[in-house]
């Protein structure tokens, strides 16, 4: 998981409450990711940054929001957190390229595990 | 809609036998193939990827994959296992272009446990 850093690494809320995931990077790319994993429903997209300033919706948006105000960082925030919010949230990163083990491929963090009461 | 199936929730294997992991997808264009493992608390390590070209890839750790489009299929293999295989898989499917790189459909898992 080198190069993605996310905070907080547990977190437990009360239902109702806020507060923001961090991602940072330090690979230099353009593309970062949100991803939630639940038992049995792998990996679903939440959030996407093609780079700087631009976010678009993934597969499961509903109760999220994120902001990519520098090429490094890419914040994911529950406005008001409700137990079906209880995940490990991880964010991953894109190299872009034309060749090469590296090229095109997902980098992610080591994943932020939350839990709402 | 693309979607990836991984038929096996859980395998058990004996350290020192082959292993196959299946994984079937669903999408209406040349697929992007991808193999993550997951070990307990930790994030998710490529272990290989397929996008064109020869259908048996080579991957980390002794891992290996054959694409097989006839049957809509991504297969992730090993000869020998060893005890440190132990984890869980993630076959994945994405489309090319951009940010579509990034955007992966993933399996549901499977959990691999490796006996003594």
């Amino acid at each position: 998981n080198a190069g993605v850093t996310q905070t907080p690494k547990f977190q437990v809320l009360k239902t109702g409450q806020s507060m923001t995931l961090q991602c940072a990077q330090d690979m230099n790319h353009n593309s970062m990711y949100w991803y939630r994993q639940d038992p049995g429903m792998g990996l679903r997209l939440i959030y996407y940054s093609a780079s700087e300033g631009t976010t678009d919706k993934g597969e499961v948006p509903n109760g999220y929001n994120v902001s990519r105000l520098n090429k490094r960082e890419f914040s994911l925030r529950l406005e008001s957190a409700a137990p079906s919010q209880t995940s490990v949230y991880f964010c991953a990163v894109h190299r872009a390229g034309t060749g090469g083990a590296g090229a095109n491929v997902l980098t992610f963090g080591a994943g932020s595990r939350l839990t709402v009461l | 809609a693309q979607s990836v199936t991984q038929p096996d929730i859980h395998i058990t294997v004996s350290e020192g036998a082959s292993l196959e992991l299946r994984c079937n997808y669903s999408y209406g264009a040349t697929p992007y193939l991808f193999w993550y493992v997951q070990s307990p608390g930790q994030g998710l390590q490529l272990l290989l990827k397929y996008f064109s070209g020869d259908t048996l890839v080579q991957g980390i750790k002794g891992f290996e994959a054959e694409f097989k489009r006839s049957q809509s299929s991504f297969n992730l293999r090993k000869p020998s296992v060893h005890w440190s295989d132990a984890a869980e898989y993630f076959c994945a499917v994405g489309a090319m272009g951009g940010t579509s790189y990034g955007k992966l459909t993933f399996g549901q898992g499977t959990i691999l446990t490796v006996h003594p």
